[in-house]
């Protein structure tokens, strides 16, 4: 069965900073990741997403995630924070194959001025 | 990309009453629709998945006389809470997702929310 787990449940960056928020998954077969960002009462949004093929993912907002296969992560970074990044950010599996998404507890995003 | 809309974007109502939530794909056939609860502060929680024309499958603890759910066509997809308590005030969100999609990609609603008095 898949498993997210996402460290920190609240991440606090000054504008112009790095971004780094971190998701680890279990999986027995190799996953489908995702990347989703969530606006106060809004739906989800998807930043991006790995699917096999490259390693390295671009996503909207200038955001981009590694698949690391030996260290069972996807984290997320971004190089320069902005105001607008303020959110919450949800790490997601799926198994190939499988139908269901299997969301991490997700992490709050606070930009600082 | 695809859109997925929801209505009512939010919802009060008294103890005891029934509330429905649509969910509907706007530019795509949704061949899957999934249906998940948030509480504040805390991730989705997957209610039911529900494949059109089919009956839903609905995840362990979700009461399936309580949550009703509808996959009556290919764009439309309903959530009916019935008899309301105020327990089940929370933010409901639907996805949907067709087959064809790169990677079978869902695409989420904009969210409901639900206050019960």
């Amino acid at each position: 069965a898949q498993s997210v787990t996402q460290l920190g449940s609240h991440v606090s960056v000054s504008e112009g900073a790095l971004v780094l928020l971190r998701c680890n998954y279990s999986s027995s077969v190799p996953p489908y990741l995702f990347w989703y960002v969530q606006y106060p009462n809004q739906g989800l949004q998807l930043l991006l997403k790995y699917t096999s093929a490259a390693t390295l993912v671009k996503g909207i907002n200038g955001f981009e995630a590694e698949f690391k296969k030996s260290e069972t992560s996807f984290h997320l970074t971004k190089p320069s924070a902005h105001m607008s990044d303020a959110a919450e950010y949800f790490c997601a599996v799926r198994g190939q194959g499988a139908q269901k998404l299997v969301f991490g507890q997700g992490t709050r995003l606070t930009i600082n001025p | 990309g695809a859109v997925v809309s929801q209505h009512p974007s939010w919802v009060i109502c008294k103890s005891g009453t029934s509330v429905k939530i649509e969910c509907r794909s706007l530019d795509f056939q949704a061949t899957t629709m999934f249906w998940y609860r948030q509480f504040p502060k805390q991730s989705l929680m997957l209610m039911a998945t529900s494949n059109e024309g089919s009956k839903a499958t609905y995840e362990q603890g979700v009461e399936k006389d309580k949550f009703l759910i509808n996959h009556a066509s290919l764009t439309l997809s309903t959530l009916t809470v019935t008899s309301a308590h105020p327990e089940d005030s929370s933010f409901y969100i639907c996805s949907a997702r067709y087959l064809a999609f790169s990677y079978n990609e869902q695409f989420f609603g904009p969210g409901t929310r639900l206050t019960v008095l």
